[in-house]
């Protein structure tokens, strides 16, 4: 079964709302996860580092102030979309690193945000 | 720096042929390299990883990848396609360890079409 768990897997939102995205190791501790943005019909990329008990690091171009993430306990990082636009409607995907250096890397089943 | 080139956005087999999906990859650090697979409307699932052990990794469903330094890619084969591996994948590198380890880069993906 999954071992990373997002939710929720499809939210619509209307414009100018914020929505919240979770992301959930079940059975381990992840100090690092990753936050992934996929268009429709290409591919993905990686949106910001999140750190437990520390802020995250985002990628070049990511606004902060648009994506926040929080990552307040060891199994648990959340992504706010504030203010959302049509433009913000993706695919968000997390994934965790589960261990420590070449261990396993674990994906959520990703959410589809809708913003209308 | 990293970077990964999937040369093909679209390939097209018939079942039982063989199937081969060309990634190059660019790194200025040892890398770990993945092949992952996208279903429609679905998230992330590993095919396989190369984490700096045998060059020849056997992952499921029958697929294999070789990693060739000397030409920077990690091509993923199988010698027989199945109409169930119908789907986009993306070829992955992530820095080899260390706090950055799972930071993929991902490339634009190619969609395999198997005809009957």
């Amino acid at each position: 079964g999954a071992v990373v768990s997002q939710h929720p897997s499809w939210v619509i939102c209307k414009s100018g709302t914020s929505v919240k995205i979770e992301c959930r190791s079940l059975d381990f501790q992840a100090t690092t996860m990753f936050w992934y943005r996929q268009f429709p019909k290409q591919s993905l990329m990686l949106m910001a580092t999140s750190n437990e008990g520390s802020k995250a690091t985002y990628e070049q171009g990511v606004e902060k102030d648009k994506f926040l993430i929080n990552h307040a306990s060891l199994t648990l990082s959340t992504l706010t979309v504030t203010s959302a636009h049509p433009e913000d409607s993706s695919f968000y995907i997390c994934s965790a690193r589960r261990g420590g250096s070449g261990n396993t890397i674990y994906f959520g089943e990703g959410s589809w945000l809708t913003v209308v | 720096a990293q970077s990964v080139t999937q040369l093909g956005s679209h390939v097209s087999v018939s079942e039982g042929a063989l199937v081969l999906l060309r990634c190059n990859y660019s790194s200025s650090v040892p890398p770990y390299l993945f092949w992952y697979v996208q279903y429609p409307n679905q998230g992330l699932q590993l095919l396989l990883k190369y984490t700096s052990a045998a060059t020849l990794v056997k992952g499921i469903n029958g697929f294999e990848a070789e990693f060739k330094k000397s030409e920077t890619s990690f091509h993923l084969t199988k010698p027989s396609a199945h109409m169930s591996d119908a789907a986009e994948y993306f070829c992955a590198v992530s820095p080899a360890g260390g706090t950055s380890y799972g930071k993929l880069t991902f490339g634009q993906g190619t969609i395999l079409t198997v005809h009957p």
